[in-house]
């Protein structure tokens, strides 16, 4: 069964240096998601990506993150210089199609820790 | 704006009961609607989900749930609870005028007694 698959799995970071947590969505789908769960909370929808840019972010996704999709497999989110407080369960997903009905894949997450 | 409510952080049941997981949203019109379930070390794994037509929705692994548009409300439900069931549950709304977002609840975290 294709699978979104997310690396690493943890990842520790210092503050202030910058990272990149990368995601391969399922081969056909054509829109791809980051969502994030701090430790204790819910889980946000960060920003939804659709032909090579983006279609719709929330307010937590501010200048310091940013998306590619730096080749035909790969969708990564940057974090320009994290914070303690970017410290979360980050999660991709995708879906074959951007209407709300089409299901989204997650991914098993990369829990980034932020020291 | 749109929120989803699970007022149930933690429930426990035991193997063989019945299971009933609340989920309360708020939004003007009628929402496609989700549930997810999220084993420990797995990503989130969606179990059924309603946009139109029969209210009561099948989905995978003998869950149901059923719309209420009067009460606002998605419950999960199972006639008979397996060990293998034990996980977090998320509820989740997608606003039918916007394709891309869904808005979770907090989750209920789901333990099973032998």
């Amino acid at each position: 069964e294709p699978e979104v698959t997310q690396t690493p799995s943890h990842q520790v970071t210092q503050m202030g240096q910058e990272v990149i947590l990368r995601c391969v969505p399922i081969s056909n789908h054509l829109y791809f998601y980051w969502y994030r769960q701090i430790l204790g909370q819910k889980v946000e929808f960060l920003v939804s990506f659709y032909n090579n840019e983006i279609s719709e972010k929330s307010e937590i996704f501010d200048d310091q993150f940013s998306v590619e999709r730096p080749d035909g497999s790969n969708f990564t989110l940057k974090i320009r210089s994290t914070k303690l407080e970017d410290s979360a369960m980050y999660f991709c997903a995708s879906s074959e199609d951007g209407q709300s009905f089409a299901e989204a894949f997650f991914g098993q997450g990369t829990r980034l820790t932020v020291v | 704006a749109q929120s989803v409510t699970q007022p149930d952080i933690h429930i426990t049941v035991s193997e063989g009961a019945s299971l009933e997981l609340r989920c309360n949203y708020s939004y003007g019109a009628t929402p496609y609607l989700f549930w997810y379930v999220q084993s420990p070390g797995q990503g989130l794994q969606l179990l059924l989900k309603y946009f139109s037509g029969d209210t009561l929705v099948q989905g995978i692994k003998g869950f149901e749930a059923e719309f209420k548009r009067s009460q606002s409300s998605f419950n999960l439900r199972k006639p008979s609870v397996h060990w293998s069931d034990a996980a977090e549950y998320f509820c989740a709304v997608a606003p039918s005028d916007s394709s891309y977002k869904l808005i979770f609840g907090s989750g209920t975290r789901l333990l099973v007694r032998p």
